[in-house]
């Protein structure tokens, strides 16, 4: 039973467009999302959340969406750099600094 | 600012042994979760520790546990591996929830078993 699914596994785009990557979740008691990169032989890195009480949170070049009633978040990375080249997972949680549900993971590449 | 660090890096063992894996958590956190990722897969909740005490568990067998040190350091433990245990282990710490206005986990570079 997958809660958090990203079903895109890969992207590939041009540097300097815009990078956007979609995760879907079943969970209505999912309430704090967040975004986290991965680099082969690190952990996951931080990058950006969002609680439900909102749509939009931005921090620089990253931008995520969310939208309760389709169970749809997105980011939005404006704009893609080759440093951003990395596998990029969603997470939900049902409260703040409880367990964390990931999806599988996007692999983006931005060629230069 | 120390960040999460784990060790080792690397482990391999046989299928039968026992496994412990360590994490120390960033200077001012409480919280020590524990994932396991397989290969190609998102990590997956093991379980985590706050003050010592386990604070919920995922779908993870008992063969699986871990300890919570006063220092907020953790281990966890693995008895009589299995072939499907090899994956990274990934540890992450937090401050306690609503202490701080953030609740992202800050993970450390992870354990790679092998199990052969």
């Amino acid at each position: 039973d997958q809660q958090v699914k990203q079903n895109s596994p890969s992207l590939s785009v041009q540097e300097g467009r815009i990078s956007i990557l979609n995760c879907d979740y079943t969970n209505s008691m999912f309430d704090y999302f967040l975004w986290y990169k991965k680099y082969p032989a690190e952990g996951p890195t931080f990058l950006i959340s969002i609680s439900s009480i909102k749509d939009k949170n931005e921090d620089g070049r990253f931008t995520v969406f969310l939208n309760k009633s389709a169970k749809h978040l997105s980011l939005h990375i404006v704009p893609s750099q080759p440093g951003d080249s990395a596998v990029y997972f969603c997470a939900a949680s049902k409260a703040a600094g409880n367990k964390l549900t990931f999806g599988g993971g996007t692999r983006v590449l931005v060629k230069p | 600012e120390t960040g999460v660090t784990q060790s080792p890096t690397h482990l391999i063992k046989t299928r039968g042994q026992q496994v412990t894996l360590r994490c120390s958590s960033q200077s001012g956190h409480n919280t020590v979760s524990w994932y396991q990722q397989a290969l190609g897969q998102g990590p997956q909740f093991i379980f985590q520790y706050y003050r010592e005490e386990e604070n919920g568990r995922g779908n993870f067998p008992p063969r699986f546990s871990g300890l919570q040190f006063p220092n907020y350091s953790s281990e966890l433990n693995v008895n009589a591996l299995e072939l499907d245990d090899s994956a990274l282990y990934l540890c992450a710490s937090s401050p306690a929830s609503g202490t701080s206005g953030r609740d992202e986990q800050f993970f450390g570079p992870g354990t790679r078993l092998t199990v052969l």
